[in-house]
């Protein structure tokens, strides 16, 4: 079945470094989303990506789709403690539902 | 507040034992969708109904099982409970039948099984 794999699984930065994370699918996926959890919390949506080689910012977020429209990264800039959280991409695949599967998740940690 | 009501917030229950988890979804959202969270297996789509009929199953084992109700309300039931069941359960609606930019997540019910 299909597959969402998310790299990595965990991130400890300082405040102010950036931070990245991959998101790959074993499938081609209509679309990507990205989700953000804070710890004790419920997934949010931030953003979701259609369209093959997307970008979409989000102020200190940049957001990309890609080409092939199996991978997807998340890049904040500049982290702030505000980050601390687990991030999701979470991907369609082609069927009529809304069957999203999500990928382990990225857990970022902020040292202020 | 994402609008989506699940109760109980917190369940303690021993193996073996049955339980039901409950959730409202938003005012006007048809779609209802199940997810497991779990240390070790992130979150796992279960199930998700629209507008009372099951629309997409996951990996649900054959012990839990769920239901849309009339008023758009759904209940998902765990049975047979296992130490390994123990997790937090979401519940998100959303509008239609594929999820984007309305998909919300319930604040989840998180069971203990002891």
């Amino acid at each position: 079945g299909q597959q969402v794999m998310q790299i990595p699984q965990y991130q400890h930065v300082q405040e102010g470094e950036d931070f990245t994370t991959y998101c790959n699918s074993s499938t081609t996926l209509s679309n990507i989303q990205w989700y953000k959890q804070r710890p004790g919390g419920h997934p949010v949506f931030l953003i979701q990506l259609v369209k093959s080689g997307e970008v979409k910012k989000q102020k200190r977020l940049t957001f990309q789709f890609g080409e092939a429209k199996k991978n997807s990264s998340l890049h904040i800039t500049a982290t702030q403690t505000t980050d601390v959280g687990t991030y999701f991409c979470a991907g369609h695949g082609s069927s009529n539902t809304g069957k999203l599967i999500f990928g382990q998740g990225t857990t970022l940690q902020v040292k202020p | 507040d994402s609008g989506v009501t699940q109760t109980p917030k917190h369940l303690i229950t021993a193996t073996g034992q049955r339980v039901t988890l409950r959730c409202s979804p938003r005012s006007g959202d048809l779609s209802v969708y199940w997810y497991q969270q779990s240390l070790d297996q992130g979150l796992q789509f279960l199930i998700q109904y629209y507008n009372g009929e099951e629309r997409a199953k996951g990996n649900i084992l054959e012990r839990f099982s769920a239901q849309q109700f009339p008023d758009l309300h759904s209940e998902l039931n765990l049975s047979s409970l296992e130490l390994g069941d123990s997790a937090l359960y979401f519940c998100a609606s959303s509008v239609g039948v594929r999820t984007g930019p309305d998909l919300f997540f319930g604040s989840g019910t998180q069971l203990s099984v002891l």
